[in-house]
């Protein structure tokens, strides 16, 4: 397994402002994504993030709108820009590891 | 995107009472786990079952894949308050390379 630490934990955030969301992983992995979860909803993915390349990214998902940085095996960025009430969401990085899916903690971002 | 369809949606059990709940995927998985999520936490993985068939357990859990390979379930055995949360089970897309989730199963345990 991996640990994974994603900060902030929580945050409320100003519309119109942009925050950026980090992730960490304890050992080195090839696949990392980030998935939104709305609230009382499932998890959806956003983008795969890909080490030394750009991301790619899900439909309904645009790089404008969440870029994204991973600039090593072990760390990966998210970024929520100009953001509106529509994305008061949990955000969380997830690794790819032997076949399954785990995750951080989350990023919970309200937006007033 | 793939679909993956829970049942059912929400669950209201008595402390002590079997859980069952399941999870149908319109195309074959090669691979299914199951997630639990508390409230504002990530999702923390259950079990992870990788051959049509399988029957796994992790303490009072069990799950199965389906011999279709287009479904798996879910059991918890003497259901406690702190199994309360949501369960989702996800199944990877064509590739492999990322996973699809499950609309999620809301379980109550009332004490």
């Amino acid at each position: 397994s991996a640990v994974i630490s994603q900060k902030p934990s929580r945050d409320i955030c100003q519309r119109g402002t942009s925050l950026t969301i980090q992730c960490q992983v304890d050992s080195q992995v090839t696949m990392m994504f980030w998935y939104r979860q709305q609230p009382g909803q499932s998890l959806t993915l956003i983008a795969t993030a890909n080490q030394g390349s750009e991301a790619t990214y899900e439909s309904g998902f645009v790089i404008d709108k969440f870029p994204i940085s991973r600039p090593n095996l072990t760390f990966s960025t998210l970024t929520v820009s100009n953001m509106s009430p529509e994305d008061s969401s949990i955000y969380l990085c997830s690794v790819r590891m032997e076949n399954t899916i785990y995750f951080g903690e989350g990023s919970w971002l309200t937006v007033v | 995107g793939q679909q993956l369809n829970q049942s059912p949606q929400s669950m209201f059990i008595q402390e002590g009472e079997d859980v069952s709940m399941n999870c149908t995927s319109s195309s074959i998985f090669n691979t299914w786990l199951w997630y639990k999520q508390d409230p504002g936490e990530g999702p923390v993985l259950l079990i992870a079952l990788y051959k049509a068939g399988e029957l796994t357990s992790n303490g009072r859990l069990t799950a199965q894949f389906g011999t279709t390979r287009k479904d798996s379930f879910l059991n918890i055995s003497a259901s406690i308050p702190s199994d309360v949360g949501i369960y989702f089970c996800a199944g990877p897309e064509n590739t492999g390379n990322q996973f699809y989730f499950g609309t999620g199963t809301s379980l109550t345990v009332i004490p």
